[in-house]
C-alpha cells in the first residue's frame, strides 16, 4: 500500500497565486517524521522540512507554510504569492521510528508557476 | 559541515558495458548511505540503503548492485548494463531521525 500519496500530479498557477500542494501519509506507527522537498529542473532534492508526530503546530517560514492534522493524516504544504523560482517538482515523504533505515517519498507534484 | 559528493554528473553508457557511480560524504561518521533512482518523469525509486560497512539492502531485483567497502563511501555497480537502467541516480545520507541529505545525482543514459 502506498505510504504517502500526493494525488495531484501536475498544477499549473499564475504567478502570484496561492497554491497548496496535498500530501496524505499512512502509518500504524506512533512515532513518524514528515518530510517535503523541492526538485527544481537541476534536479538535486532540496530538503524544505521536517516534521515529527507529535508536532502538530503549523508552520510558516517566509512565503511558505505548512498545514499538519493527524486527523486526517494530511501534511500540506502552501506556497503564499507564487514565484516563478517556484516551479519545481515537491515530494512529501514519511519516515517510521520502526522502520527508521526507510524513507516513504510520494510520487511528487509537478508545480508550474506561469508569469 | 556535512557535505555529499556524488560523480560523474552526467553518464552515457552502452547496453551491455559495466557501471560504477561513486558516492562519499564528509563530515559525518557512520551515516546510513542511500541509492536512488528516477526515471524520467518519475518518482523515487529506492534501490539500496546501508546501515554499515559491508551491510546492504536491496529493496529491487534487478541487475545492480551496490558496495559500501568504506564508512563513508557507497558505490553503485552494474556488471551490464540494460536500456531500462537510464535515469536519475541520487546518492543519499542520513545520520538518525535527520532528514535525507541528496547528492546533486547523475543522469544516466544507456543506448
Amino acid at each position: 500500500a502506498q505510504k504517502v500519496t500526493q494525488a495531484q500530479t501536475e498544477i499549473s498557477v499564475v504567478e502570484k497565486e496561492d497554491v497548496t500542494l496535498d500530501c496524505v501519509y499512512e502509518t500504524r506507527d506512533t512515532t513518524y517524521y514528515l518530510f517535503w522537498y523541492k526538485q527544481p529542473p537541476s534536479g538535486e532534492l532540496v530538503f524544505l522540512i521536517r516534521r515529527n508526530s507529535f508536532d502538530e503546530q503549523n508552520e510558516i517560514s517566509g512565503r511558505y507554510s505548512w498545514n499538519f492534522q493527524k486527523s486526517t493524516s494530511s501534511f500540506n504544504f502552501t506556497i503564499t504569492a507564487s514565484q516563478v523560482v517556484d516551479s519545481a517538482v515537491y515530494f512529501c515523504a514519511l519516515s517510521e521510528a520502526y522502520t527508521g533505515n526507510q524513507f516513504y517519498f510520494g510520487t511528487g507534484t509537478s508545480l508550474t508557476v506561469i508569469p | 559541515s556535512q557535505t555529499i559528493h556524488q560523480w560523474p554528473a552526467t553518464l552515457v553508457q552502452p547496453v551491455g558495458s559495466p557501471l560504477s557511480l561513486e558516492c562519499t560524504v564528509e563530515g559525518t561518521s557512520n551515516p546510513n548511505l542511500y541509492w536512488y533512482r528516477q526515471a524520467a518523469g518519475r518518482g523515487l525509486q529506492l534501490l539500496f540503503y546501508s546501515v554499515g560497512i559491508g551491510q546492504i539492502s536491496s529493496e529491487v531485483p534487478q541487475n545492480l548492485s551496490a558496495s559500501r567497502p568504506q564508512d563513508r563511501q557507497f558505490i553503485l555497480s552494474s556488471k551490464k548494463l540494460l536500456l531500462s537502467d537510464s535515469g536519475f541516480y541520487l546518492c543519499a545520507w542520513r545520520q538518525g531521525r535527520s532528514p535525507l541529505h541528496f547528492g546533486n545525482g547523475t543522469r544516466l543514459t544507456v543506448t
